[in-house]
């Protein structure tokens, strides 16, 4: 099956860019997705990116996709306090279900 | 309205109760699910459902009872459960035929089990 991992905890000044890497194993996945959980809460999609891309950028947030590496990144550029926050890297596999990573705990430091 | 609906969002409850989970959207969504998280996780699938048809079921233990009455409904009833199925239960919804992948989760029913 499908293994996707993350980097458990990475900790930011307000102001800073961020960057949130995912590496995988299946490179079958159509679609690529980032949510955001905030502490007592579900998850949230922030962006996803189509496998034939290599970048996307949405407002403050750049995703990359380096399909050779099977890695995946977002970055989240001038952090604020309010991006502190689990962040899920998530594949859909061969049944459209998501895969999802460990999860990344973001601290931003004002 | 693009919004997923929990209730309750908290609930305690003994090994031999009998309670529900509840789970809304109005989204015209055709899939629903069912998630457990552990705390510091990711959610893990439980169930999958699709045109209101049960169309997967993660190996959970027969104390988890899903149930889709409609489409926009999806209920999942709890008996007899363990102090290790404390978690927070997520539903998600999404659309069929669209990007797999894409939910919209709700925020999260809080279960403990004493």
């Amino acid at each position: 099956g499908e293994d996707v991992e993350q980097s458990l905890f990475l900790s930011v000044r307000e102001g800073d860019s961020s960057v949130i890497n995912c590496t995988y194993t299946d490179s079958s996945s159509t679609y690529l997705y980032w949510y955001k959980q905030e502490p007592g809460a579900g998850l949230q999609l922030l962006t996803y990116i189509f496998s034939n891309m290599d970048m996307k950028q949405d407002q403050r947030l750049t995703v990359l996709l380096n399909k050779k590496d099977k890695h995946l990144s977002l970055r989240i550029a001038d952090t604020q306090t309010g991006d502190s926050a689990i962040y899920f890297c998530a594949l859909n596999n061969a049944g459209n279900m998501l895969t999802f990573g460990g999860g990344t705990r973001l601290m931003v430091k004002p | 309205d693009t919004e997923v609906t929990q209730t309750p969002k908290h609930l305690v409850m003994g090994m031999t109760n009998k309670k529900s989970l509840k789970c809304e959207q109005h989204m015209g969504h055709r899939a629903m699910y069912w998630y457990k998280q552990k705390a510091k996780k990711p959610p893990e699938l439980m169930f999958v459902y699709s045109y209101e048809k049960l169309s997967i079921n993660e190996s959970v233990p027969s104390r988890f009872s899903p149930e889709c009455p409609n489409s926009s409904l999806l209920n999942l009833h709890l008996h007899a459960l363990q102090p290790e199925d404390s978690a927070l239960y997520l539903c998600a919804s999404s659309q069929e035929g669209g990007r797999g992948g894409e939910l919209f989760f709700g925020e999260g029913s809080r279960l403990t089990v004493l």
